[in-house]
């Protein structure tokens, strides 16, 4: 089992939709929870971090299941500027070793 | 820019050359991450320096990679007797405390 799993998608979706996706983590001591946004042919830039209370950025929330060791992204009203891959990123307990997830690919179309 | 630079950003050699990749850090960032990145993966950590010390190297494949920052500031990361399968973009990162900025990569290719 990968230590962070995302779906891989593609997700297709119109303007103005909801999308969710959701990111699996194997270690349970995992402290710290991320998720970035990747254009193509470009560096991973840091979209939101991820906390137990869960938390909101204008569309964009972000939630934290420790229990079921998932962490989630929900984009509201998407626009096409959102299309994007999106990796989870979780830092194993006690140190700052960081693990991606492979991505999920978003295209939002008009 | 203040941003994370990457040199050089494009490097093609042949298999079994030796390769230096460098990293220079947002200024004042102590902590230094080295990732590779291959198509349609997401970023693979290797190694995370913390000042001028490697904290924890266990994501470099083998002893064929190393990487150095003397000074606790520019990070080179090299490798030795390049393979085919080396090929990749190599991304730095630095933080500080704990937000990772991105350099824009060295794509790194192994004829």
């Amino acid at each position: 089992r990968k230590e962070v799993e995302q779906d891989p998608g593609p997700f297709n979706v119109p303007e103005g939709a909801t999308v969710a996706f959701n990111c699996t983590y194997s270690n349970s001591a995992s402290q710290s929870f991320f998720w970035y946004r990747q254009d193509c042919r470009k560096e991973p830039k840091l979209l939101m971090s991820v906390y137990s209370s869960g938390n909101e950025d204008g569309r964009f929330t972000a939630q934290l299941n420790r229990a079921s060791q998932y962490i989630s992204l929900l984009i509201r009203d998407s626009k096409l500027s959102d299309s994007a891959t999106y990796l989870c990123a979780v830092n194993e307990g006690g140190g700052f070793k960081t693990i991606f997830g492979a991505g999920t690919r978003l295209f939002v179309k008009a | 820019g203040a941003g994370v630079s990457q040199t050089p950003s494009n490097k093609v050699t042949e298999k079994g050359k030796y390769v230096e990749l460098r990293c220079d850090p947002i200024s004042g960032h102590t902590a230094l991450y080295w990732y590779r990145q291959s198509l349609g993966q997401g970023p693979e950590f290797l190694i995370y320096f913390q000042g001028t010390g490697a904290a924890d190297d266990s994501g470099l494949p083998n002893d064929r990679f190393f990487a150095v920052r003397p000074e606790g500031s520019v990070s080179t990361l090299k490798i030795q007797r390049t393979e085919r399968g080396d090929s990749a973009v190599y991304l730095c990162a630095s933080s500080a405390p704990s937000q990772q900025f991105f350099g824009p990569g060295t794509r790194l290719t192994v004829l």
